[in-house]
């Protein structure tokens, strides 16, 4: 069974400054797909950003941007310029590549929770 | 991303009673799953709603206690059934849209059990 981790159970950034959340995650499959998803205080679940392990390259949006190192299986998040907004729960998820039989099903870290220092 | 609803959005509710959550989606998606989190935890699988037939259940969840419908391809609903306090959590609903592979969520439901 696929496990991930998230060893930062709490992170605080200045406004404006730059931040790393880590994940680190464990499977025999060679193709998955990792997410992070941002749940703020509304509860409501966001996907952040999506990578799939068969690309090298590292995937980005806006001011969040992956590192995913697959022989390290770590797949970190930064966050560029942080804004107020962006205080949350963070949760890494992986999701088996495979279709069928649950493997669509997400596993998810156990969250940081990102506090933004005015 | 689908534009996904679930109702109600929060509710209290007596110990022994049961509550039935609505998920509704705008457009088609390929699957539907119901998610718990309890406070302050992660968030963990109950089961996959397929369309027309009964949902999969992870393990330590079961049919008697979470019974699930999914009548069509845009609707499903969880029941939590006989509830003790223990159930006390937030209920989200999550899709995948035809032609991807991301899930996106419902705004999730918190039920509080006293």
């Amino acid at each position: 069974a696929q496990t991930v981790t998230q060893s930062q159970p709490e992170m605080s950034v200045q406004e404006a400054e730059t931040v790393t959340l880590s994940c680190t995650y464990d499977t025999s499959e060679s193709d998955y797909y990792l997410f992070w998803y941002k749940q703020p205080p509304s509860r409501q679940m966001i996907l952040v950003i999506r990578q799939e392990a068969y690309k090298q390259q590292n995937a980005t949006e806006n001011r969040f941007s992956v590192n995913f190192q697959k022989a390290a299986k770590s797949f970190s998040l930064k966050i560029s310029d942080s804004q107020l907004g962006d205080a949350a729960m963070y949760f890494c998820a992986y999701r088996s590549a495979m279709r069928g039989f649950g493997n669509e099903k997400l596993t998810f870290g156990t969250g940081t929770r990102l506090t933004i220092i005015p | 991303s689908a534009v996904i609803s679930q109702k109600p959005s929060r509710d209290i509710c007596q110990r022994g009673t049961s509550l039935t959550i609505q998920c509704q989606v705008d457009s088609q998606v390929t699957m539907m799953f119901w998610y718990r989190q309890q406070p302050g935890q992660s968030l963990t699988l109950i089961a996959t709603a397929n369309q027309g037939s009964e949902a999969t259940y992870e393990s330590g969840f079961v049919i008697d206690k979470f019974p699930i419908s999914r009548p069509n391809l845009t609707f499903s609903t969880l029941t939590v059934s006989n509830m003790s306090p223990e159930d006390s959590s937030i209920y989200l609903c999550s899709v995948v849209r035809v032609g991807t592979d991301t899930q996106y969520f419902g705004p999730g439901t918190r039920l509080t059990v006293l």
